[in-house]
């Protein structure tokens, strides 16, 4: 993989499910993986930035794991709230000196009630 | 802490004018990264300044160009307009640039649109 991937492209789902997608990213040029939250009319907002393999990031109901082997990244949100609607965006940073992210084209999550 | 500004948050150009639109960082941070948004296109990165020095720099023509000042503060600026470059323009600052362990944090961009 050449590019940052995130899947599925949107997402609708009531609310009270949980809910996973994924961001696929290059293993072999990796340093970091970033995941943001952007709503509607709001700016996108940092949700968790890891680099560890195997690393598990948590904040209230979305948790995120990440795998630097294999190349993923899976963000779960726990029991969906209309106010988790949004597009979530993955970016991935390699090794090396002056590094810049490359984003993925995000996952639109819609939560009705 | 005062976060990212950006001024101004709406304008309207005619194609082959130019415009100029300004970043201000969160206090303390050194890098900044300007960003491209249209609809059905993700996040296109166009340049990150760190320290008044340009850092990295994306695939767009040489109509956009940026620079920091001494205070951090940047400005973006697109000459000879086409319609294309309508778009939503974020910035984003950091601590010690975008594609370290720091998050960004983004400002609330300025919605170009180019009649």
């Amino acid at each position: 993989i050449l590019n940052v991937e995130q899947s599925p492209q949107s997402l609708h789902v009531q609310e009270g499910d949980s809910t996973n997608f994924t961001c696929s990213f290059p293993s072999s040029n990796f340093y970091a993986l970033h995941w943001y939250r952007w709503e509607t009319a709001k700016s996108p907002e940092a949700l968790f930035v890891m680099t560890l393999n195997g690393d598990e990031k948590k904040k209230g109901r979305i948790s995120a794991t990440l795998n630097t082997k294999e190349g993923y990244s899976y963000l779960y949100i726990k029991g969906s709230q209309p106010e988790d609607s949004a597009t979530y965006l993955c970016a991935s940073a390699p090794p090396g000196n002056n590094r810049k992210l490359i984003w993925g084209l995000g996952t639109s999550l819609a939560v009705n009630p | 802490k005062a976060g990212v500004t950006q001024t101004p948050r709406y304008l309207i150009k005619t194609r082959g004018q130019q415009v100029t639109l300004s970043c201000s960082p969160i206090s303390g941070h050194r890098s900044v990264s300007w960003y491209q948004q249209t609809p059905g296109q993700g996040l296109q990165f166009l340049f990150e300044y760190f320290s008044e020095t340009q850092r990295n720099k994306g695939n767009f023509p040489g109509r956009f160009s940026g620079r920091q000042f001494s205070n951090s503060r940047s400005e973006m600026n697109v000459s000879t307009l086409e319609l294309g470059d309508s778009a939503l323009y974020l910035c984003a600052s950091s601590l010690r640039g975008g594609g370290s362990y720091n998050e960004q944090f983004f400002g609330p961009g300025t919605r170009l649109t180019v009649l």
